[in-house]
């Protein structure tokens, strides 16, 4: 079955480290995004990749990094620099075109302790 | 700056009776919309989406309009059931880019 799979679902750190987010797509989309949910705000873009080895800054992108080095793949880092870096975080993925929709994963909760 | 709004954070609806959520925007560059149902702990699902160049589009009991001119679009759900219980967010894309923009959600609870 084609989809998009998120790793863990639930993830514990120790404030200070770096921790990173897997995302893996089969559906052969060529755009591939990072949200983050937190309570009253909603759904907020970290980071998007439009192609392979491309990818922009979102609306919160400070604290966190990410790579597109396969079209399937696309890891969300986040860093000890990100303040409150406790959320739900949503990976998406779609054609990459204006008329069609974003399919995302189940997300993984991150919780720094 | 928030592009896409939804003012209302919840609302309660009889079962059978008809759900309409609300969604406002500020950027008359975007070329589509959608809307998304989500559970909690749980990634959001497609629901429905609208070009910018129609003003209804229809999908069974879902319903979207579309109104340019006052860019606001509504998802009208008939009959609303208990099972729509849910976190409905609209999102917005285009404006040259290939980013979903999405709204603060509205919290729908259907009672039986």
């Amino acid at each position: 079955d084609g989809g998009i799979t998120q790793s863990p679902k639930y993830l514990f750190r120790k404030e200070g480290q770096n921790v990173t987010l897997s995302c893996e797509q089969n559906l052969n989309h060529d755009a591939m995004y990072w949200y983050r949910q937190d309570p009253g705000q909603g759904l907020r873009l970290i980071y998007y990749s439009q192609i392979v080895n491309d990818f922009q800054k979102g609306d919160i992108a400070e604290g966190y990094s990410v790579s597109r080095e396969k079209k399937e793949s696309f890891p969300l880092t986040v860093t000890s620099a990100q303040k409150n870096p406790t959320a739900f975080y949503l990976c998406a993925s779609s054609w990459g075109q204006i008329s069609t929709e974003a399919f995302f994963g189940q997300g993984t909760r991150l919780t720094v302790v | 700056d928030q592009q896409v709004k939804q003012n209302s954070p919840s609302l309660s609806v009889q079962e059978g009776r008809i759900s309409i959520l609300n969604c406002d925007y500020t950027n008359s560059m975007f070329d589509y919309f959608l809307w998304y149902k989500k559970y909690p702990a749980e990634g959001p699902t497609f629901l429905i989406s609208i070009s910018s160049i129609k003003d209804k589009n229809e999908d069974g009991r879902f319903t979207v309009f579309l109104n340019k001119s006052a860019k606001h679009l509504s998802l009208h759900i008939v009959p609303s059931q208990p099972g729509d219980s849910a976190v409905y967010f609209c999102a917005a894309i285009g404006s040259g880019t290939y980013k979903y923009i999405f709204g603060t959600g509205t919290r729908l609870k259907v009672l039986a």
